[in-house]
């Protein structure tokens, strides 16, 4: 059983420019979540998917953004980056999204603005 | 909003030494997840405890969760190198919510041979 796919793997970026990062969930999971993850403030949820829908946001600006296709893969976007945007970020798949349900995580992107 | 607190931050043990990590949580907890990273990479899915009192194990790894102290613990009996690395300790926020998982800081273990 495949697991959760990530890509691309590693990016590098200009401040100002603009991202999409993609995920694959495992199959039949219908929940995407992202996450931001940097030494400084470790890991913070930004946003949940389900059914093509976004049913939980984080705390970050609206330069972040996502959405879900209807195989549930989803992707990220970031837009006019920041030097702060550099991290690990990393979406979990789950086969409904509730509390108490299983996570698994995916390998990551990592994203370097400079 | 929920803060989760691991400790210790750091841990170096001997191999073949057991060893045991904390997490402790800043309001009730509904469900527990515990998993392993290695530098830089995904997180590697170890256990969810979901009850208080609840206690999983795998391979060598025992995690449980006491409810009333609001705390899990993840213990490791006769370490080994492949264990090595950060544990993390993750919550959900409310019993039926969505899961928008909390982390606690991370314990970054090494296992010297």
């Amino acid at each position: 059983k495949a697991g959760v796919t990530q890509t691309p793997r590693y990016l590098i970026k200009t401040r100002g420019q603009q991202v999409t990062l993609s995920c694959s969930p495992i199959s039949g999971h219908r929940s995407v979540s992202w996450y931001q993850q940097t030494p400084g403030q470790g890991l913070q949820f930004l946003f949940e998917y389900f059914s093509e829908t976004q049913r939980n946001k984080g705390n970050f600006p609206g330069r972040f953004s996502g959405r879900q296709f209807s195989n549930s893969r989803s992707e990220m976007n970031v837009s006019t980056l920041e030097l702060g945007d550099s991290a690990l970020y990393l979406c979990a798949s789950s086969r409904t999204g509730i509390t108490n349900t299983e996570a698994f995580f995916g390998q990551g992107t990592r994203l370097t603005v400079v | 909003s929920q803060e989760l607190e691991q400790s210790p931050q750091s841990l170096i043990v001997q191999e073949g030494k057991n060893l045991t990590i904390n997490c402790t949580s800043s309001k009730t907890l509904y469900g527990l997840y515990w998993y392993k990273q290695k530098y830089g990479e995904g997180l590697i899915f170890l256990m969810m405890l979901q009850k208080g009192g609840e206690e999983k194990s795998h391979e060598k790894i025992t995690a449980k969760l006491d409810e009333k102290k609001q705390q899990s613990s993840l213990h490791i009996t006769a370490s080994q190198p492949s264990h090595a690395g950060i544990y993390l300790c993750g919550a959900g926020p409310s019993i039926q919510g969505a899961q928008k998982l909390v982390f606690g800081q991370g314990t970054r273990l090494t296992i010297n041979p």
